[in-house]
C-alpha cells in the first residue's frame, strides 16, 4: 500500500523564520510531488509541485525533492501568521494522487 | 474561468437516507476525483473519472456509494442508506487530463448525518 508520512506536527514558528515541512513516500515509482495548504475549513489549494530532484523556487517558498531517499520537503521563508495552515504533501503516480494526513503550522506574530 | 463548484455546501441528513452530491469541475477538464476528508484526518480517495468513465473506484468504502458522471462534465456522489460513519467533507477535484498533473479541489460539501 502507497503511503506518504508527515509530521502531524504542530509545527510552531515566529514571524519571519523559515519554516521547514518533511515528507516521506513508501512508492518509488511516484512521479510527480505536490504540496497544498489547507485552512481551517477550506478546501486543499495548491502551494507547489516538483518533478525532478533539486530545489524548486517560487517566491517564498522552495520544494526540494530527494528520490533516491524517497524525501520531499518544503522551505517557508519569511514566514507569515497568515501561513498558519496545515500543509499537506501529495504523491502522484499516474493519475493518481496519495496524500499525507498534514502537518499544522502556526506562525507567531 | 471559475474554478470547481460543489453542492450542497452542507447538507444534513438522517441516518438511512439517500443522499446526493454534485460536482461541477473546471471547463475542459477531463479528469475528476472525489475524496473524503473526516474530522482531523488525510484525503482519503474514492473515485477517479477520465470522460463518463471511472476506471478506479477502489476507494468506494461500501456498495452503498456510487459516483455517475454524465457529458464529461458533472459528477454526482450517491450515498444510499446513509450512516453516522459518512460524516465527513466530501471534496470533488479536477484536473486537465493528462498523468502527473495537479489537481483543483472545489470547496467541498459537508455532510452530516443524524
Amino acid at each position: 500500500q502507497k503511503e506518504v508520512e508527515q509530521n502531524s506536527g504542530p509545527l510552531s514558528v515566529p514571524e519571519g523564520a523559515i519554516a521547514s515541512l518533511n515528507c516521506t513516500y513508501s512508492d518509488r515509482g511516484s512521479q510527480s510531488f505536490f504540496w497544498y495548504r489547507q485552512y481551517s475549513g477550506k478546501s486543499p489549494e495548491l502551494i507547489m509541485f516538483i518533478y525532478s530532484n533539486g530545489d524548486k523556487e517560487d517566491g517564498r517558498f522552495t520544494a526540494q525533492l530527494n528520490k533516491a531517499s524517497q524525501y520531499v520537503s518544503l522551505l517557508i521563508r519569511d514566514s507569515q501568521p497568515s501561513d498558519s495552515a496545515t500543509y499537506l504533501c501529495a504523491v502522484g503516480s499516474n493519475y493518481k494522487l496519495t496524500f499525507g494526513k498534514g502537518t499544522l503550522l502556526t506562525v507567531n506574530p | 474561468g471559475a474554478g470547481v463548484s460543489q453542492s450542497p455546501s452542507n447538507k444534513v441528513t438522517e441516518k438511512g437516507k439517500d443522499v446526493e452530491l454534485r460536482c461541477d469541475p473546471i471547463s475542459g477538464h477531463t479528469a475528476l476525483y472525489w475524496y473524503r476528508q473526516s474530522l482531523g484526518q488525510g484525503l482519503e480517495f474514492l473515485i477517479y473519472f477520465q470522460g463518463n468513465s471511472a476506471p478506479d473506484k477502489s476507494g468506494l468504502p461500501s456498495d452503498r456509494f456510487s459516483a455517475e458522471r454524465t457529458g464529461g462534465s458533472v459528477s454526482t456522489l450517491t450515498i444510499q442508506r446513509t450512516q453516522q460513519e459518512d460524516s465527513a467533507v466530501y471534496l470533488c477535484a479536477s484536473s486537465p487530463g493528462t498523468s502527473q498533473e495537479t489537481q483543483y479541489f472545489g470547496p467541498g460539501t459537508r455532510l452530516l448525518v443524524l
